[in-house]
């Protein structure tokens, strides 16, 4: 069964300093997409970044960028020079691309907090 | 220009009552979504549709009713409303992948949220 784990319900990160946030998957598929989404305090949720399974780079989007190890199933995102913006809840999700109607597998969340 | 938008934001009823909720895009998807996110911030999907028609419905009660008059377009209503039922709820698009291992054109985009709160 498909299933996103992320173990730090929160975490703590200086302004200006890089934050990993700790994403592992489990899928029995080959072809799937990794992705992550910042929720902050007003409550939207934006789509960050995205990685494939065949993608042999790490997907990189600005500050951000997924550091993805298949072997070891995890897609962890790192986040580099903080902003107090940066301060929100991120979700790390997975979709497997042949399964119906492509629902996102959602993870607990982690809640970050950037102090000034 | 919003890209997802829903309405109402905020929706807050008495037990018993019926409700809807509606969603719009306007990025030219095929197909849109349904998602809840309860009290300790956990998302989980509730249906998709794909072109008007129902391709997940995942063991929700059949309060709720999905319904979708055309591709941009994907309502949810809600009756006899419970307790239980309060949350935040999303409504999402993408273009359904085509197969294609590795595509990123089936990024889902969310709108705002509702947030229901049932007294």
């Amino acid at each position: 069964a498909q299933k996103i784990t992320q173990t730090q319900p929160g975490m703590f990160v200086q302004e200006k300093e890089a934050v990993t946030l700790d994403c592992t998957y489990d899928t029995s598929d080959q072809s799937y997409g990794l992705f992550w989404y910042k929720q902050p305090s007003s409550g939207e949720m934006i789509f960050l970044i995205y990685q494939g399974s065949y993608d042999e780079q790490n997907a990189t989007e600005g500050r951000y960028s997924l550091n993805f190890q298949k072997a070891r199933k995890s897609a962890n995102l790192v986040i580099s020079a903080s902003q107090l913006g940066d301060s929100a809840m991120y979700f790390c999700a997975m979709r497997e691309i042949y399964n119906q109607g492509g629902k996102l597998i959602f993870g607990q969340g982690t809640e970050l907090s950037v102090k000034p | 220009d919003t890209a997802v938008s829903q309405t109402p934001k905020y929706l807050v009823t008495q037990m018993g009552n019926d409700k809807s909720i509606k969603c719009e895009q306007n990025l030219g998807h095929d197909t849109m979504y349904w998602y809840k996110q309860d009290s300790k911030k956990f998302l989980k999907i509730m249906f998709s549709y794909n072109n008007k028609e129902l391709i997940i419905n995942e063991t929700v009660p059949n309060r709720f009713s999905p319904k979708s008059p055309d591709k941009a377009h994907l309502n949810l209503h809600i009756n006899s409303l419970e307790l239980g039922d309060s949350a935040v709820y999303f409504c999402a698009s993408s273009q359904r992948d085509r197969g294609i291992a590795g595509a990123s054109t089936d990024t889902q985009y969310f709108g705002p949220g509702t947030r229901l709160t049932v007294l």
